[in-house]
């Protein structure tokens, strides 16, 4: 059972490269987000998916658009890199319908991202 | 806004120890709080939570209790392992919505 997969798990980009990062789940969730995890800062919600075909910004959208392609996949493209995306980012999905609240969110092992 | 505040360590325990990691919230009303647990080179996996006050959630071993009068989910264990060492988020969800907010973590080591 893979749950929630990334990929790749490691990453490095110059400056001004472009890069799609990818997340798929296996779970039929309904629900994707977008993290990324800084030291001493926690995990920061960038984007996410309430259900396939929406998206909404979190708390750190800028430099990054995501795409809901379908239920299972949703990803994050830096269409420009810069050294302040340098980052792990997590890719996580939970079950959200009528009546069904405080589900937990599963996540993937991360993407580790240097920008030189 | 919603907040979460915790203790950023890193702390050092000896195997068999008391563990207690404070987490406070700010929140309007009455959010579910939530731990959860990243192992070394993992992504995150929920420990435990709480979605109303007085409620106490447990798993292997870990307690936390949501204190309504003091806005507080401190996490605790009786005697940690050495396979306890990670790092701890405390996070919150407030009005329906999905969308965690999180403390900023803390780094436990637990040595044999």
């Amino acid at each position: 059972n893979a749950g929630v997969t990334q990929t790749p798990k490691f990453q490095v980009l110059k400056t001004g490269q472009s890069m799609t990062l990818q997340c798929a789940q296996d779970m039929n969730h309904n629900s994707m987000y977008w993290y990324r995890q800084d030291p001493g800062m926690g995990l920061r919600l960038i984007y996410y998916s309430a259900s396939e075909g929406t998206t909404d910004k979190g708390e750190v959208p800028n430099g990054y658009n995501v795409s809901r392609l379908n239920k299972r996949e949703f990803s994050l493209r830096l269409e420009s890199a810069a050294p302040s995306q340098t980052s792990v980012y997590f890719c996580a999905s939970s079950e959200t319908r009528q009546g069904l609240s405080n589900q937990p969110q599963h996540f993937g092992d991360g993407t580790r991202l240097s920008i030189l | 806004g919603n907040s979460v505040t915790q203790m950023e360590g890193p702390v050092t325990l000896s195997e068999e120890a008391f563990l207690t990691i404070n987490c406070t919230y700010t929140a309007t009303g009455y959010p579910s709080l939530f731990w959860y647990v990243q192992y070394p080179g993992e992504g995150l996996q929920l420990l435990l939570k709480a979605t109303k006050a007085d409620d106490k959630g447990s798993n292997k071993g870990f307690e936390a209790t949501y204190r309504k009068e003091t806005t507080s989910f401190h996490l605790e264990k009786g005697s940690v392992q050495v396979s306890d060492s990670a790092v701890y988020f405390c996070a919150l969800t407030k009005g329906g919505s999905e969308k965690l907010v999180f403390g900023k973590g803390m780094k436990l080591t637990v040595n044999p």
